[in-house]
């Protein structure tokens, strides 16, 4: 099956840092989202994003389909933005994540 | 509101006893599936179905069993729960058969004991 891999693991930022979370995928996909998982466990849909680049306010994410990886962008993080990111990718009727990446932001 | 409901949230139960988690969304959506969230593992898929009738089995589909009478509609059932079921369970679902938005439910932490 399709191999997705997050990077990197773990992220610690101090409040109004910007950061990048990488996803890399072993194969061709249909297409791609990123997710935020709160504290309470509930998995925000970010982006949907096959290729190209999208923004919604402080987050921005950019796939390159032909390259095999898309990168979100945190600007100016909030304590808010804690969490696990998670990148998945559809193939084959079925959606495959990735380990995740947690971030926590200290105030 | 356009959205993807799961019940019960929160339900701890014992070996044996059968139970079923509810899934509905109400975006007329083809696509429906389920998924288990474990500590290390991340998310696998258990079942999926791209239409009414018609479900196939995702990467762990051992111990559950599920059906698609209604569009609207994706239940999960543990016909006999074990304790390596205790899991936190998502319901998704999106509009075609496969590469569309996938919308998520809020989640099921069941615990069997």
């Amino acid at each position: 099956g399709i191999q997705v891999e997050q990077s990197p693991p773990d992220l610690i930022l101090q409040e109004g840092a910007n950061s990048t979370l990488r996803c890399n995928f072993s194969d061709s996909v249909n297409n791609l989202q990123w997710f935020h998982q709160n504290p309470w466990g509930q998995l925000i849909n970010l982006f949907y994003i096959p290729s190209g680049t999208k923004q919604n306010g402080r987050l921005s994410a950019t796939t390159v389909a032909t390259e095999r990886y898309s990168l979100l962008y945190i600007s100016s993080s909030q304590t808010t933005d804690s969490g696990v990111y998670f990148c998945a990718v559809w193939k084959d009727y079925k959606l495959s994540f990735g380990a995740g990446t947690t971030v926590t932001v200290r105030a | 509101e356009a959205q993807v409901t799961q019940n019960p949230r929160y339900l701890i139960t014992v070996t044996g006893k059968k139970l079923t988690v509810t899934c509905s969304q109400n975006m007329n959506h083809e696509y429906m599936s389920w998924y288990r969230q474990d500590p290390g593992l991340g998310l696998r898929q258990i079942y999926y179905s791209m239409n009414v009738e018609v479900t196939d089995k995702g990467d762990v589909p051992e111990g559950y069993k599920v059906s698609r009478k209604e569009k609207r509609n994706f239940p999960l059932i543990l016909e006999s729960p074990s304790p390596n079921q205790t899991s936190l369970y998502f319901c998704a679902s999106s509009l075609s058969q496969g590469a569309g938005e996938q919308y998520f439910g809020p989640g099921t932490r069941l615990t069997v004991t």
